[in-house]
């Protein structure tokens, strides 16, 4: 059965912290791996990850993934308050098929 | 503005009612999708779509169906044989066209959180 685990499950920090979010997963047909984040309501897309390797970057967040190992990472460094939410990782399996871990909930404390 | 808008924010239903949720898109995207969102869970597929007149069944589409008339609209019903429906509803599209990238982005709703009375 396909699946994706996040962890940690949830996550408090102090602002200017660096934090590492973790997805791994077992898909059959792995095409790709998102990570989004969720404040209160829609998910808003942060990354795309298909090759290992290679990182991504956007501001204080960066992500990479290892297709050998199948896991992927999220940092984010020098946390906000404004970076609190959660972070959701899912992988496509096939052509349409996404798979959702459970979330990390990230609360950053001022 | 493109996007993706769900309606109502908060719907109540009464033991044994049906109840629509509604989805539409004005991005042009072929697929759609309608997910469930429990607390402490990820989100769970409910049913897809990734053509007009056509969708198939996700994990968990008991108790639940839709129809897919039109490009842009995906309504999905909670039917009065799902025991359970109290949860956070999400629609999201999807391209499944264009360049590699932003094909297998999936775009979400604001969501509709459902309430039994």
């Amino acid at each position: 059965e396909d699946k994706v685990v996040q962890s940690p499950l949830s996550l408090v920090v102090h602002e200017g912290d660096t934090v590492t979010l973790n997805c791994s997963y077992e898909v059959t047909n792995f095409r790709s791996l998102l990570w989004y984040k969720q404040e209160k309501k829609a998910p808003t897309f942060l990354f795309m990850l298909t090759s290992s390797g290679i990182e991504k970057k956007s501001g204080r967040l960066s992500s990479i993934l290892d297709k050998k190992e199948l896991f992927s990472i999220l940092n984010i460094t020098a946390t906000q308050t404004g970076d609190s939410a959660i972070y959701l990782c899912a992988v496509l399996s096939g052509t349409y098929k996404y798979i959702f871990g459970t979330g990390t909930r990230l609360k950053v404390l001022a | 503005d493109g996007g993706i808008t769900q309606s109502p924010k908060y719907l109540f239903r009464k033991e044994g009612q049906n109840v629509t949720l509604s989805c539409e898109q004005n991005l042009n995207h072929d697929a759609m999708y309608w997910y469930r969102q429990d607390p402490g869970q990820g989100l769970r597929l409910i049913y897809y779509s990734q053509i007009v007149n056509d969708f198939q069944k996700g994990d968990i589409a008991e108790g639940y169906s839709v129809s897919r008339e039109k490009k842009e609209s995906f309504p999905l019903t909670v039917t009065s044989a799902q025991k359970n429906p109290t949860a956070f509803y999400l629609c999201a599209s999807s391209p499944l066209r264009g360049t590699s990238g932003r094909r297998e982005t999936q775009y979400f709703g604001p969501g509709t959180r459902l309430l039994v009375l």
